[in-house]
């Protein structure tokens, strides 16, 4: 099975700019969860996707939105984008509801530089 | 407060030693508990869980962990360690991660 794909896999963008990243699942699972990784901050979780429906939203401002497709592909967007937005954002996919319950399926991030 | 406290930042062993990384969690019951390691410019790789049952958990890679209730440590361990071990290591309940532990191996 193909593991979990993330595009782009690097992104510059200007502050104030908008962003759309892009998650594909592996191929059967239904959950989609956003991590966002920064060397301060560490690991923290965005949301959870399941059957297009958010189930879970982590302490993150209205400016990070995200969506889910019937095909269970996910897109994560961040507006208004501010130079601490810079981070590597990791989507994560698992077969079951709960992405904490399940274990969950990495893909390789996106690097994201606000300049 | 639901948190996951890993003390060790950075540790440093030899290769072909044994190797121990701490986790802690704080929640009100038992949480459902990972252990995740991260390559340079890579995603995480899911190590072992622990969800209930035997609390000595065994993994890939020759990784194991102790569910230790009375502690509320979930610690990972590895009887000789290879170079290929270097890495960050996360420990997680739920949907809440570690600060990670950078382990260098030493030739």
């Amino acid at each position: 099975k193909a593991g979990v794909t993330q595009t782009p896999r690097y992104l510059i963008k200007t502050r104030g700019q908008q962003v759309t990243l892009s998650c594909s699942p592996i191929s059967g699972h239904r959950s989609v969860s956003w991590y966002q990784q920064t060397p301060g901050q560490g690991l923290q979780f965005l949301f959870e996707y399941f059957s297009e429906t958010q189930r879970n939203k982590g302490n993150f401002p209205g400016r990070f939105s995200g969506r889910q497709f019937s095909n269970s592909r996910s897109e994560m967007n961040v507006s208004t984008l501010e130079l601490g937005d810079s981070a590597l954002y990791l989507c994560a996919s698992s077969s079951q509801g709960l992405a904490g319950v399940d274990e969950q399926y990495f893909g390789p991030g996106t690097r994201l530089t606000v300049t | 407060a639901q948190s996951v406290t890993q003390p060790d930042i950075h540790i440093t062993v030899s290769e072909g030693a044994s190797l121990e990384l701490r986790c802690n969690y704080s929640y009100g019951a038992t949480p459902y508990l990972f252990w995740y390691v991260q390559s340079p410019g890579q995603g995480l790789q899911l190590l072992l869980k622990y969800f209930s049952g035997d609390t000595l958990v065994q993994g890939i890679k020759g990784f194991e962990a102790e569910f230790k209730r009375s502690q509320s440590s979930f610690n990972l361990r590895k009887p000789s360690v290879h170079w290929s071990d270097a890495a960050e290591y996360f420990c997680a309940a739920i949907r809440r991660f570690g600060a990670g532990t950078r382990l260098t191996v030493k030739p």
